[in-house]
């Protein structure tokens, strides 16, 4: 079937533009996730989403930064006043069930990946 | 703290060789769970294996294999006779009991050459 999808798959945008990146996740799956992933690092995580509460954002680096899920399928990542440091791939991923720390070893827990958007901010 | 060391950045390859990826782990947890992902230039990670703290049973998967070992918090990954379509960004990550985050090393670049 179907994989976790990310729309665009590149976005330029002048600093000080809001950008919205959108996520479609596998058909029924409960968990959504986005990580940033700046040049030559491992995704950084942002933010957590469970149907549609999001359940941690610790991850998010400033108020700039908001995620909604409102239907509980299809997320968007929004960035208000892009700036510089916010160039990077963002990955969104999703998993089946609740997240392993509820549901227990599975391999129908593992987070699935998009293709990620690459934002470049100029 | 969580952290996951890759301490190989960058490594190339003859097609055919063997090569193991290093992956060292730090938590203080009990309970966790170990993944490895690949990401090949079309960007997305590509899911390889999941391991849980309580399984160090190692891993055999066609020319893929991983050796858990708590003693020294090492999860690796061997690729044996090497294949240019292996050629990638390998990340180990860490997942702590009760947290969903995933926690990422800074990924290894494999470059097969034929």
């Amino acid at each position: 079937g179907a994989g976790v999808s990310q729309s665009p798959r590149y976005k330029v945008a002048k600093r000080g533009q809001d950008v919205a990146l959108r996520c479609d996740p596998i058909s029924g799956h409960v968990s959504l996730f986005w990580y940033q992933q700046a040049l030559g690092q491992g995704p950084e995580f942002l933010t957590y989403f469970q149907n549609e509460a999001q359940l941690d954002k610790s991850g998010l680096p400033s108020d700039r930064f908001f995620a909604e899920r409102p239907e509980g399928s299809v997320s968007t990542l929004k960035i208000q006043r892009t700036q510089q440091e916010d160039s990077a791939v963002y990955l969104c991923a999703s998993s089946v069930y609740p997240g392993l720390a509820g549901g227990g070893p599975s391999s129908t827990d593992t987070q699935y990946f998009g293709p990620g958007t690459r934002l470049t901010v100029l | 703290a969580q952290k996951v060391t890759q301490a190989q950045t960058e490594i190339s390859v003859v097609e055919k060789e063997d090569v193991t990826l290093d992956c060292v782990y730090e938590t203080r947890d009990t309970t966790y769970y170990l993944f490895w992902y690949k990401q090949p230039p079309s960007g997305e990670l590509v899911f390889l294996i999941r391991r849980n703290s309580f399984d160090e049973q190692n891993e055999i998967s066609g020319r893929y294999s991983w050796n858990f070992q708590k003693s020294t918090s090492s999860f690796n990954f061997t690729i044996t006779a090497s294949q240019v379509v292996d050629s990638a960004v390998y990340f180990c990550a860490l997942l702590q009991g009760g947290s969903e985050k995933l926690v990422f090393g800074k990924g290894t670049k494999l470059t097969v050459n034929p």
